[in-house]
């Protein structure tokens, strides 16, 4: 089982927009409505920041969202803020035998 | 509140044996599943395995099948999980994490501190 991919970083200016993407397969992300994304701040565990596709836990801003689309999941950080800088990572249930996949994890930096 | 506190750094040598345990509180140990993920210095996340507290039931990601056990002690709220025949390539934080909900796919939003495991010659 692959890692999904993502990419190595994103980068935007306070205020701005972004949009991270997660591709996988049929077999994972385009297969069910199982994706989550994870905020890790360096040193620190990671933070659960969208479920099941686009679902946000108690306590996550709002700007914080998640979409599909066939095989590639997307999280959108709207209102960039400096504390939003971070590695993210997405996840998918997967059908193979590993039953649980990462992304590869995308450095966002705020300018 | 929920919490998931991990067992301290490990410093192991090639070929040997770890076992980090992960103690649960604030919450029915026995209701959510309990995965272990792991991050080498500088890399992604991975996913090794998850228990059942309920029942005890397990499943692994095939690249540690033969290597890895996750347990759990029900009476002290505490999952545990052991990785044989180390190599330098085992280096890395090791997490616990439990799920939204008791099913295999429900996202992990609670995550220990993670215990740091260096093994060398």
């Amino acid at each position: 089982q692959s890692a999904l991919t993502q990419p190595a970083s994103v980068s935007g200016s306070p205020g701005q927009s972004i949009t991270i993407s997660c591709t996988g397969t049929s077999s994972d992300v385009g297969g069910y409505n199982y994706v989550s994304w994870y905020q890790q701040h360096p040193g620190k565990a990671p933070k659960l920041m969208i479920y099941d596709v686009s679902n946000r836990p108690s306590g996550v801003s709002n700007r914080f969202s998640g979409s599909k689309s066939g095989n590639t999941a997307s999280l959108t950080i709207s209102g960039l803020q400096a504390e939003d800088e971070a590695d993210y990572y997405c996840s998918s249930y997967t059908s193979s035998s590993t039953l649980r996949v990462f992304g590869t994890g995308t450095k966002v930096t705020v300018l | 509140q929920m919490q998931l506190v991990q067992s301290g750094a490990e410093v192991k040598k090639t070929g040997s044996s770890v076992k980090v345990s992960c103690k649960a509180s604030g919450y029915t140990f026995t209701y959510r599943y309990l995965h272990w993920v792991r991050q080498a210095p500088g890399q992604a996340l991975e996913w090794m395995g998850w228990i059942t507290p309920f029942n005890g039931n397990t499943n692994y990601a095939q690249k540690f099948q033969d290597r890895v056990t996750i347990t759990r002690d029900r009476s002290m709220s505490t999952a545990y999980m052991e990785l044989s025949s180390l190599r330098s390539e085992d280096t890395a934080m090791y997490y616990c994490a439990s799920t939204i909900e008791p099913t295999a796919h429900s996202s992990l939003n609670y995550w220990g501190q993670g215990t740091l495991v260096t093994v060398s010659s």
